[in-house]
């Protein structure tokens, strides 16, 4: 079992420009969550999905972020056009949905973010 | 919303000691999960132990156990015979199922540092 893979683990990029991240989540889970930690905020749920479809995207800042899941491997989180507030680690984590809630989430070792 | 609140933001042990952890939460649910993870300076997530708000006994993981207060809402970590590797933020986290939601919330953590 690899573990949920994100890349890249640091980013650092100009005002304006668009960033991706992206995920592998473990094979089998079902449900797949962005988390932005920060300082200040601690750790935030940005989006979650479930069998690939979107949830709950309540915790996405704006419309500057955008999440997709195309298939049951791979999800990315784009933040077009990035500001310096955005800078943070960017986690994504997997798991098993389903009958046993129970069942915990797996991070992956996330992204830090830095836009200058 | 249900909120999680720790509120040490940092605690020392000696090796060898022992420490507790403390968390509230609120909610109105009442079947639920409770969790606490581990970030080390590596930046991973690591669980540590979860209990099952429907089940009257404490969780234990080896050093780790908790003390689970359903009435009065808390959920307790205590680490027993501290070791330097024990070093790292502690974060408690709830979730909740209903209606097929399956968000996980933390709180904003207590850094804990076990001094030799």
């Amino acid at each position: 079992d690899a573990g949920v893979i994100q890349s890249p683990r640091h980013e650092v990029t100009e005002m304006g420009q668009e960033v991706t991240l992206r995920c592998k989540p473990i094979s089998g889970h079902n449900s797949l969550f962005w988390y932005r930690q920060t300082m200040m905020r601690g750790l935030e749920l940005l989006i979650y999905f479930n069998n690939n479809v979107p949830i709950d995207d309540s915790g996405m800042p704006e419309d500057r972020f955008s999440a997709k899941m195309p298939n049951a491997s791979f999800s990315t989180l784009k933040i077009q056009p990035s500001e310096p507030r955005d800078s943070a680690v960017y986690f994504c984590a997997s798991r098993k949905g389903g009958g046993s809630y129970n069942s915990p989430l797996h991070f992956g070792n996330g992204t830090r973010l830095t836009v200058t | 919303a249900q909120t999680v609140t720790q509120s040490q933001p940092e605690m020392s042990v000696q090796e060898a000691e022992t420490v507790t952890l403390s968390c509230t939460y609120d909610t109105s649910e009442s079947n639920y999960y409770l969790f606490w993870y581990k970030q080390p300076p590596s930046r991973q997530m690591i669980l540590v132990i979860r209990q099952e708000a429907y089940k009257q006994q404490n969780a234990t993981e080896n050093r780790f156990s908790v003390n689970f207060q359903k009435a009065a809402k808390s959920f307790s970590l205590k680490i027993s015979d501290s070791q330097l590797g024990d070093t790292a933020m502690y974060f408690c986290a709830f979730m909740k199922h209903q209606g097929g939601s399956e968000k996980l919330v933390f709180g904003k953590g207590t850094k804990l540092t076990v001094n030799p």
